[in-house]
């Protein structure tokens, strides 16, 4: 069974740092690009970034261009999201999610809330 | 990256059907064939129930149906169920200033 497992998330000050972790079981993690999604409190879905299977590629929607740095670990089955310059309206639940080659997410972690606020 | 745009909320009595629309650009939804459909329920995860536009992953009812003509894509739901109530999203897979994904402003469907 495929499982995605995020961690990290928690109350930061606006200006601050944040790192989720995604962890990864059940399938082959290095066969698959992965991506970060997000959702505000009430709000619609927005992709965040993806990353290539072997980590040689990566893709940021325009807001977190330059803040957000997608990475990950193979060995480890483990897909990151280091998070600088926070803003307020970064807050939100980050979901990590599988890209199928169907270009759509079938599989999708519990979500991980991060909050920017003082 | 801006949104797609879907209705806020569409509505509709337990067997009827209704279609919610998902409007984009010759850049996403009118340039590839990767339009999917996900439906959530409050304080889950999203759930793909179409993608590719029409195909339906194993497991979804074949109420649910897809289509696309231009940039404006299309889910229909069917035989409207107590159990279909909850927020749709359709997204794209887009190349407007990146290679990703832009998802849908998010459509409430509501049983009377």
């Amino acid at each position: 069974e495929v499982q995605l497992v995020e961690s990290g998330g928690g109350l930061v000050q606006p200006g601050g740092s944040l790192r989720l972790s995604c962890a990864a079981s059940g399938f082959t993690f290095s066969y698959y690009w992965m991506s970060w999604v997000r959702q505000a409190p009430g709000k619609g879905l927005e992709w965040v970034a993806n990353i290539k299977k072997d980590g040689s590629e990566k893709y940021y929607v325009d807001s977190v261009k330059g803040r957000f740095t997608i990475s990950r670990d193979n060995a480890k089955n483990s897909l990151f999201l280091q998070m600088n310059s926070l803003r307020a309206e970064d807050t939100a639940v980050y979901y990590c999610a599988r890209d199928e080659e169907t270009r759509n997410f079938v599989n999708w972690g519990q979500g991980t809330l991060v909050t920017v606020s003082s | 990256q801006s949104a797609l745009t879907q209705p806020a909320s569409v509505s509709g009595s337990p067997g009827q059907s209704i279609t919610i629309s998902c409007s984009g650009t010759s850049s996403d939804v009118g340039g590839y064939n990767y339009v999917s459909w996900y439906q959530q329920h409050p304080g889950k995860a999203p759930k793909v129930m179409i993608y590719e536009v029409t195909n339906r992953p194993s497991g979804i009812s074949n109420r649910f149906s897809g289509s696309k003509s231009g940039n404006t894509a299309s889910l229909t739901i069917s035989g409207l169920q107590t159990e279909d109530e909850a927020d749709y999203y359709c997204s794209s897979y887009t190349t407007t200033s990146t290679l990703g994904y832009v998802f849908g402003t998010g459509t409430k469907v509501t049983v009377l």
